[in-house]
């Protein structure tokens, strides 16, 4: 079982619609991570929280915004999506230093209709 | 050139046979590597991590680095079909006071025939 717990598991949305992916994590580690993956395509890194600030944004479109309200929180908002941002969408978290592993959670399958 | 390099494979081996999967990285100052495991529909899950020059070892998985060449590797011994999956190639690039970054390679996918 994962440590990672991510809602919803799945998630079809309109592209005038507002949803938020939600992560949770009680491993009492200090960075909680987005990432973005396409189909047979490694995940793709968005956004990073140390210490429940944001240290990363990898040039996201603004239509995905993210939020750390604690440390073991993490959402992610969604606003006017397009077609081509269905994707599973993967919440993971580590102790933030170098060389910790990340744990993923199960991740949102997304479809944007 | 890419940060995180790996062949995409498929790679097909018979079962109880080694499978050999490598990647190389660009950035000389990385510190820390990571194999990943992703089967179809589902997320990765951490293998091995390796950080020192040389070689890991955990039940049937080696993990190689060779910092000098920009080299990591995973052995897999007597490869089993549950084995079938992507195997993703992860570097950490700093700075490690904003929680590290890890890259991804393009993963491998590995095929274990019975």
């Amino acid at each position: 079982d994962t440590e990672v717990t991510q809602t919803p598991k799945h998630l079809v949305m309109g592209m005038t619609n507002k949803k938020s992916l939600k992560c949770e994590q009680h491993m009492g580690h200090r960075a909680m991570y987005w990432y973005k993956q396409k189909a047979k395509k490694p995940p793709e890194l968005m956004f990073v929280y140390s210490y429940e600030k944001l240290s990363i944004n990898e040039s996201v479109p603004s239509r995905f915004s993210p939020e750390c309200p604690n440390s073991s929180l993490l959402n992610l908002h969604l606003h006017a999506l397009q077609p081509e941002d269905s994707a599973l969408y993967l919440c993971a978290s580590s102790q933030g230093t170098y060389n910790s592993p990340l744990h993923f959670g199960n991740g949102t399958r997304l479809t944007v209709t | 050139q890419k940060e995180v390099e790996q062949n995409s494979g498929p790679l097909s081996v018979p079962e109880g046979a080694i499978a050999s999967l490598n990647c190389t990285y660009s950035d000389r100052g990385s510190q820390s590597f990571f194999w990943y495991r992703q089967y179809s529909g589902k997320s990765p899950e951490l293998i091995m991590s390796i950080y020192s020059n040389g070689d890991k070892e955990d039940g049937r998985f080696t993990a190689q680095l060779n910092k000098a060449s920009q080299y990591v590797s995973l052995l897999i011994r007597d490869s089993q079909p549950s084995d079938s999956a992507t195997y993703l190639c992860a570097v950490n690039i700093l700075p490690e006071n904003q929680g590290g970054k890890l890259i991804f390679g393009q993963g491998t996918e590995l095929s274990v025939k019975p």
